[in-house]
């Protein structure tokens, strides 16, 4: 899987877009991009995935370069409950592969 | 849908007593899962690789014979930690996926460990 570079930290006014941004400059033409998030003591959840195009669903959207090697995840409105480590992984779109989890984005949003 | 559930939530025992998590997947057949474990303050990292009515696969450095897994069913699969010590104390994470190429993994919510 390649390998994905996140800024350990950031921070966000509640009621802001939260723009978390991933680098993934090897990343394969059959490797997907999947974001993640954990809150504390919980375990992950699936925020959104995509190949190229860019995705939207209920929770984010995902913006993907057009050369591929990097993404932004949006939370358009970002509320106290969206505080958690979000995870960007880069995995090739096979069932039976797992997810290889680096250090990931702590988002902290603040009132 | 796709809803993984883990049970207990949290457990406490006592050295040298073993301990079963089991990991269901509520909505969806599984012939995968994985079991990971997360130290405090620390990324998640991949034990082992449990396969539907075969062995699992453990990642280098995890012992099979301490931590026994089993996947009986499709939608079923169990981490058993054997003879526990206080260094097992850890956050352990299921996950599994649906049959579909690229379907996201679906995670449960985790059990914590607590070995005294």
């Amino acid at each position: 899987d390649a390998k994905t570079t996140q800024p350990p930290s950031m921070d966000c006014a509640e009621g802001r877009a939260a723009n978390l941004p991933c680098n993934h400059s090897t990343i394969s033409g059959n490797e997907y991009v999947y974001w993640y998030r954990q809150i504390h003591s919980q375990g992950p959840q699936y925020i959104i995935h995509g190949l190229k195009n860019n995705e939207t669903n209920e929770m984010a959207s995902l913006i993907i370069t057009e050369d591929r090697k990097s993404s932004t995840l949006i939370l358009p409105h970002a509320t106290l409950r969206d505080t958690a480590v979000y995870y960007c992984i880069v995995r090739v779109g096979d069932a039976g592969n797992m997810l290889t989890f680096g250090g990931g984005t702590r988002l902290m949003v603040k009132p | 849908g796709a809803v993984v559930s883990q049970h207990p939530s949290w457990v406490i025992c006592k050295s040298g007593t073993s301990v079963k998590i089991e990991c269901r997947s509520l909505d969806f057949q599984a012939t995968t899962m994985f079991w990971y474990r997360q130290f405090p303050k620390q990324s998640l990292m991949l034990m082992a690789t449990s396969n539907e009515g075969s062995k699992a696969t453990y990642e280098q450095g995890v012992e099979k014979d301490k931590f026994l897994i089993n996947h009986a069913s499709l939608t079923l699969s169990t981490l058993t930690v054997t003879s526990a010590h206080p260094e097992d104390s850890s956050f352990y994470i299921c996950s599994a996926r649906g049959q579909v190429g690229n379907s996201p993994l679906h995670f449960g919510n985790g059990t914590r460990l607590t070995v005294t």
